[in-house]
């Protein structure tokens, strides 16, 4: 089945500071990829996905392109606010039944 | 008023209590699973169901069962409930396989 590795947290930036967050992926075929994130005391929601290689996904300034070569759906963002303290999945989509695989999860924490 | 509603938001209960959760959505979606998160590992597929008539078990399906009593509404429970099921339990929709998942706001389940 797919799985999905996330990099490691927690991540603390300093508020305009540039954010990655590294994602890998095993799957077959052409899965497609998310990033959902969790804001406290919330579910998850969408916050970008791509659905075939080459894809960038963006959305709230934040941006991952599907990179096919190197199984990998990288996070971005160039300026991140004290607002995008959350928690960041990544995940990949079964085309089977479109269960989603989620990484574990990266807290990320903004200080002013 | 939210798409993907669940309820209770918060339950505390004790070891050999059955217990259910329930999720109702207006989204219109034939797709419907459900999910437990822990800490540092993500969000794990306990059971999803493509229509009233179709139930299936998801990779950590012992010790729960599901209901689809409408396609709107697919409700969790657990039989006999044990305190390694505490967890935060989220309900989501799709309407097809590789699209977007949207999700409720969470149960959080405390079994003592």
């Amino acid at each position: 089945g797919n799985s999905v590795t996330q990099m490691e947290g927690p991540v603390t930036l300093s508020e305009e500071a540039f954010l990655t967050i590294n994602c890998t992926y095993t799957a077959t075929g052409y899965p497609s990829l998310f990033w959902y994130v969790q804001y406290p005391g919330e579910g998850l929601q969408l916050l970008l996905k791509a659905t075939k290689a080459d894809d960038k996904g963006s959305n709230k300034g934040f941006e991952a392109t599907y990179r096919k070569e190197t199984t990998s759906f990288h996070l971005e963002k160039g300026s991140v606010q004290v607002s995008d303290s959350a928690v960041y999945f990544c995940g990949t989509a079964g085309t089977s039944y479109g269960k989603l695989t989620f990484g574990q999860g990266t807290i990320l924490t903004v200080h002013p | 008023d939210a798409d993907v509603t669940q309820t209770p938001r918060n339950r505390i209960t004790k070891t050999g209590k059955r217990i259910m959760l329930e999720c109702s959505q207006t989204k219109g979606h034939d797709r419907m699973y459900w999910y437990r998160q822990d800490p540092g590992l993500g969000l794990r597929l306990i059971y999803y169901s493509f229509d009233v008539k179709d139930i299936n078990k998801g990779e950590i399906s012992d010790g729960y069962s599901v209901s689809r009593q409408a396609q709107a509404k697919f409700s969790l429970s657990l039989e006999s409930a044990i305190p390694n099921q505490t967890a935060l339990y989220f309900c989501a929709t799709s309407d097809s396989p590789g699209n977007t998942q949207y999700f409720g706001p969470g149960t959080r389940l405390t079994v003592l």
